[in-house]
């Protein structure tokens, strides 16, 4: 049962145009979100994080989205540059639990050109 | 400050081995969790340690089995290995159990291939 879901394993875009990431949820207990990005031969890297209780989170080129009725989230990046293009998880977690324990998608591979 | 280092990076095994690989986390870190990467499946969650205990595990086989020591380092261990177990395995640290995941930090795996 995958709780988390990416239905887009790749995304292409030119430089300077906006990259839109997408991930669904069924579990209505997950209370925060995060996106981590990934190179390849290395370790995924936190990149922005949501609070269920916040509907949007700004980091510089980064936003995050979050519909809780919908129980979807997207990634906007604008504008996309070709240092963007990696491996792309969505994760979440109920924080309540106390636990370190994240539940990924399955990642989403972006690729922008130049 | 050395981020988490896991060893081997790369491991072949034939089926019916086992293996042990190694994570150790950030300087001051107490927390270790342990997550599976195949194609098409993400990042799976194997379990999670805490000053030497098992805190939480996900669901896969008891030939999955992990360990924390004193010093918050910690291996895993897969018995009789398949060839579905082929995958890369990430170590992640964190200052304590059950922080903000973006004090959460991933090292860059263990690819282990079953023959």
């Amino acid at each position: 049962d995958q709780q988390v879901k990416q239905n887009s394993p790749s995304l292409s875009v030119q430089e300077g145009r906006i990259s839109i990431l997408n991930c669904d949820y069924t579990n209505s207990m997950f209370d925060y979100f995060l996106w981590y990005k990934k190179y390849p031969a290395e370790g995924p890297t936190f990149l922005i994080s949501i609070s269920s209780i916040k509907d949007k989170n700004e980091d510089g080129r980064f936003t995050v989205f979050l519909n809780k009725s919908a129980k979807h989230l997207s990634l906007h990046i604008v504008p996309s540059q070709p240092g963007d293009s990696a491996v792309y998880f969505c994760a979440a977690s109920a924080r309540s639990s106390n636990t370190g324990k994240l539940i990924f998608g399955q990642g989403t591979t972006l690729q922008v050109k130049p | 400050k050395a981020g988490v280092t896991q060893t081997p990076r790369y491991l072949i095994k034939t089926r019916g081995q086992q293996v042990t690989l190694s994570c150790s986390p950030i300087s001051g870190h107490r927390s270790v969790s342990w997550y599976q990467q195949t194609p098409g499946q993400g990042l799976q969650f194997l379990f999670e340690y805490f000053s030497e205990t098992q805190r939480n595990k996900g669901n896969f086989p008891g030939r999955f089995s992990g360990r924390q020591f004193s010093n918050s380092r910690s291996e895993m261990n897969v018995s009789t290995l398949e060839l579905g177990d082929s995958a890369l395995y990430l170590c992640a640290s964190s200052p304590a159990a059950g922080v903000f995941h973006n004090e959460q930090f991933f090292g860059p795996g263990t690819r282990l291939t079953v023959l």
